[in-house]
């Protein structure tokens, strides 16, 4: 079973960001915390994680709380392309990652 | 980039065919995975392998076997394909150690009739 808990659908316009909650309330302290998304047809792509610490990358940034009990994906200025299911994932070495059903994200023109 | 590339990207076979899918990753990743997606049920772990010649199973290995020959390529065997195992078939690697961010392929969309 999923470790996390999100929303299972969300709107965004286009150009505003998108934020996305995950809630894992059980997650233990050698847990990561990771996000994929998946467009229509495709794989899963690799998107951001962290342990702690906020994270920034190219496509988002990563916001975890201060008792990592909950976690925020932001897309900074949603494009149509960013229409796809957002997963999140706590996840740990030695064990498997469990993709629960996601965020289906639709960013609207 | 990490490049994960799976053999087809749809794949239609008969009731009692043997089935490959092969699935090649070019980062020196010594682990690889093999998940199935269907709707409603998300991604679920067939079998992995954590080094050459080594395999273990998933949540769902039955009516599947693996190979992994080389440490690039994974292969996913149906001995006899059955309609319940049309599905989507996602393979992945990874870097082994703590925080390993598996990459996955484009996927292989397989309808067995």
């Amino acid at each position: 079973d999923a470790k996390t808990t999100q929303p299972p659908s969300m709107d965004c316009a286009e150009g505003r960001a998108a934020n996305l909650p995950c809630n894992h309330s059980t997650i233990s302290g050698n847990e990561y915390v990771y996000w994929y998304r998946q467009i229509h047809s495709q794989g899963p792509q690799y998107i951001i994680h962290g342990l702690k610490n906020n994270e920034t990358n190219e496509m988002a940034s990563l916001i975890i709380t201060e008792d990592r009990k909950s976690s925020t994906l932001i897309l900074p200025h949603a494009t149509l392309r960013d229409t796809a299911v957002y997963y999140c994932i706590v996840y740990n070495y030695g064990q498997n990652f469990v993709f629960g059903p996601g965020t289906r994200l639709s960013v609207l023109p | 980039d990490v490049k994960v590339t799976q053999s087809s990207r749809y794949l239609v076979k008969r009731t009692g065919e043997k089935v490959f899918l092969e699935c090649v990753q070019d980062m020196d990743h010594e682990n690889m995975f093999w998940y199935r997606q269907d709707p409603g049920l998300g991604l679920r772990l067939i079998y992995f392998s954590y080094d050459v010649k080594m395999k273990e199973k998933g949540d769902i290995p039955e009516g599947y076997s693996v190979s992994r020959e080389k440490k690039e390529r994974f292969s996913l065997i149906l001995e006899s394909a059955s309609t319940n195992q049309t599905s989507m078939y996602l393979c992945a690697s990874s870097q082994t150690g703590p925080g390993e961010t598996q990459y996955f392929g484009p996927g292989t969309r397989l309808l067995v009739l």
